[in-house]
């Protein structure tokens, strides 16, 4: 299996532009995370899916952040416009409802810079 | 508000040492606790743990929970090199299939 896929790896762009980072979680896998890390907050939780469904977004710091996921094997998070303080790695992680309590699968990461 | 605190935040060892990674929670609705271990890219899955007092390993590495204290502890044994990471823990809490709430990491070093 080659895991959970995200692209692009790395992404420069200029304040104000949008932004789409994408995720292809592992087949068969029907819950969908999307994480942010910096330094200063660590991981946090911004959305995540179950079977194609936006479950808790609470996370999602602003209406310029959206996420969807159209089908089980593509996920989208968009930021429009962005902000220097968008600046962060950005993970999609995926995982099994069951067995019960099965660990969570990420992605290698988008790391995002907004100048 | 739910909270996962990681300690110490940073720890240099030489090769051989044994290490301690320290995880405390508060959290409502907790059900499990997880230890990943971050390199450079993903952080990889190392243990989940669930009930109090169970003892986990794998190799070297070694986790337990105390439910009643709320904490967990990461022990390594005989570092390595290859054991410099960040070692993240993180607590799911509620739901059918919760959220997790991650410490802030510890970032282990091991000189050789």
């Amino acid at each position: 299996d080659a895991g959970v896929i995200q692209s692009p790896r790395h992404e420069v762009t200029e304040m104000g532009q949008e932004v789409t980072l994408r995720c292809k979680p592992i087949s068969g896998h029907d819950y969908l995370f999307w994480y942010r890390q910096t330094m200063m907050r660590g991981l946090e939780l911004l959305i995540y899916f179950n079977n194609n469904v936006p479950i808790d977004d609470s996370g999602m710091p602003e209406d310029r952040f959206s996420a969807k996921m159209p089908n089980a094997s593509f996920s989208t998070l968009k930021i429009q416009p962005s902000e220097p303080r968008d600046s962060a790695v950005y993970f999609c992680a995926s995982s099994l409802s069951r067995p019960y309590n099965s660990p969570l699968h990420f992605g290698n990461g988008t790391r995002l810079t907004v100048t | 508000e739910d909270k996962v605190v990681q300690s110490p935040l940073s720890l240099v060892v030489h090769e051989g040492d044994t290490v301690t990674l320290n995880c405390s929670y508060e959290v409502t609705n907790f059900r499990s606790l997880l230890w990943y271990k971050q390199e450079k890219k993903a952080p990889t899955f190392l243990f989940m743990l669930t009930s109090s007092g169970i003892e986990k390993k794998s190799g070297r590495l070694s986790s337990i929970l105390d439910k009643k204290e709320l904490f967990s502890i990461l022990n390594i044994t005989a570092t390595q090199t290859g054991d410099s990471a960040i070692y993240l823990c993180a607590v799911e809490v509620g739901g059918s299939q919760g959220n997790l709430i991650f410490g802030k990491g510890t970032k282990l070093s091991v000189k050789p």
